[in-house]
């Protein structure tokens, strides 16, 4: 069966500086990898999604992901934070087969300061 | 193009009582995916429906039952609440699956409170 580890639970950001948040993946076939965000109370907006080919994936609202095989990872990134990213951030696994269901880590909570 | 819709946004009910939750998907999805996202459990799969059949369950008991209608919308039923049943539930869409992953989509979801 599939997992996701998120191993941040919170971090916080300044305004304007650069954002990593780290996502590693359990499946034993290729994944379908995605990253979803959530304001407080809201259901998940879909930031983008890697399902094959180019390893560097774009998203919207500027970020990006980089998938590495090797490390099994799919980390998400932004270069400059806005004080309007602060959210709860997903990462999270779909299989092909059997239920088709996403499995998702625990989440990151972002925090950004002024 | 409208998104994933959901009723109501917040509903409040008593132990022991039945809940419904509706979703209707984006227009030309057929699956709907349920998922229960509780205090301190996270995101949990609950139900898979596609072409009004349903097609796979998480680890929840039979009182979480739904269906999907002809138009694809759906509903999830909770029967007998308990008080662990409050969270927030999201539906997602997506295109009938004919290979690969299709891309789940999430509606703003349903606040269920039981007390």
């Amino acid at each position: 069966a599939q997992s996701v580890t998120q191993p941040d639970i919170h971090i916080t950001v300044s305004e304007g500086a650069s954002l990593e948040l780290r996502c590693n993946y359990s499946y034993g076939a290729t994944p379908y990898l995605f990253w979803y965000v959530q304001s407080p109370g809201q259901g998940l907006q879909l930031l983008l999604k890697y399902f094959s080919g180019d390893t560097l994936v774009q998203g919207i609202k500027g970020f990006e992901a980089e998938f590495k095989r090797s490390q099994s990872s799919f980390n998400l990134r932004k270069p400059s934070v806005h004080w309007s990213d602060a959210a709860e951030y997903f990462c999270a696994v779909g299989a092909e087969t059997g239920r088709r269901a996403l499995t998702f880590g625990s989440g990151t909570r972002l925090q950004v300061q002024p | 193009e409208a998104g994933v819709t959901q009723s109501p946004t917040h509903l409040i009910k008593t132990r022991g009582q039945q809940a419904t939750l509706r979703c209707s998907p984006i227009s030309g999805h057929t699956s709907v995916y349920w998922y229960q996202q509780a205090l301190g459990l996270g995101l949990q799969f609950l139900l898979w429906y596609d072409e009004g059949e349903e097609r796979n369950r998480g680890n929840f008991p039979p009182r979480f039952s739904g269906r999907q209608f002809p138009n694809y919308s759906s509903e999830l039923n909770v029967n007998a609440l308990e008080l662990e049943d409050s969270a927030l539930y999201l539906c997602a869409s997506s295109l009938s699956p004919t290979g690969g992953f299709d891309t789940q989509y999430f509606g703003p979801g349903t606040r269920l409170t039981v007390l």
